[in-house]
């Protein structure tokens, strides 16, 4: 039992790269989140899915489109990147709101 | 809308009790939760408390709430070396089309000197 992974680990970027995060969870969770978090600013949710094959806008979306093709997987995709876009980028999934939200391990992002 | 409010940093000495003191603004949150992060990692569930309680005891942590002020702390009885992390507290507001998602502060980095 994995639990939440993500891949990659670490990524540098060109600004104007495109690149896709992906988190996978095998708990048979519903539900699933990506957030940012940011040095100061805590974390931010970026968008969401309550099911699979729906996505929904979180607090910070622009610059990020999400997939959630299969219920084990979303994608968060950034089409062109750009230097604000650093961060560290978690994915949350869990099995119903209000439950307990578990995390990945987080991949860190440099666009320069 | 939902904000919550947490102090940056806290320093204490092995062995003490570390308090650690959150203020968030949606009184309809269901539940309220405490995740700590260790450097390099995600965040993980400390504990919970249900709106409807005072106060909850896991072991060497203590959640109290007061909820007409909209306050919440955790206290960490005896805190060790280990217990150094950022701790992150999170409501669960219920508006119209709650999703699940958990609001977060901004986190307490706690550290804990030998």
């Amino acid at each position: 039992n994995a639990g939440v992974t993500q891949t990659p680990k670490f990524r540098v970027l060109k600004t104007g790269q495109s690149m896709t995060l992906l988190c996978a969870q095998d708990m048979n969770h519903e539900y699933m989140y990506w957030y940012r978090q940011d040095p100061g600013m805590g974390l931010r949710l970026i968008h969401y899915s309550v099911g699979e094959g729906t996505t929904a806008k979180g607090e910070v979306p622009d610059g990020y489109n999400v997939s959630r093709l299969k219920k084990q997987n979303f994608l968060l995709g950034l089409e062109s990147a750009a230097p604000s876009q650093t961060s560290v980028y978690f994915c949350a999934s869990s099995y119903s709101t209000p439950h307990e939200q578990f995390f990945g391990p987080g991949t860190r992002l440099t666009v320069l | 809308g939902e904000d919550v409010e947490q102090s940056l940093f806290l320093s204490v000495r092995e062995g003490d009790s570390s308090v650690i003191n959150c203020t968030y603004t949606d009184s309809s949150s269901t539940y309220l939760y405490w995740y700590k992060q260790e450097p390099g990692a995600g965040l993980q569930l400390l504990t919970y408390i249900f709106s409807n309680m005072d106060m909850k005891q896991d072991q060497r942590l203590t959640v109290l709430l007061n909820k007409k002020d909209k306050h919440l702390s955790l206290r960490i009885a005896d805190t060790q070396t280990g217990d150094s992390a950022i701790y992150f507290c999170a409501e669960s507001p219920e508006y119209g089309g709650s999703q699940g998602n958990l609001i977060f502060g901004k986190g307490t980095k706690l550290s804990v000197k030998p």
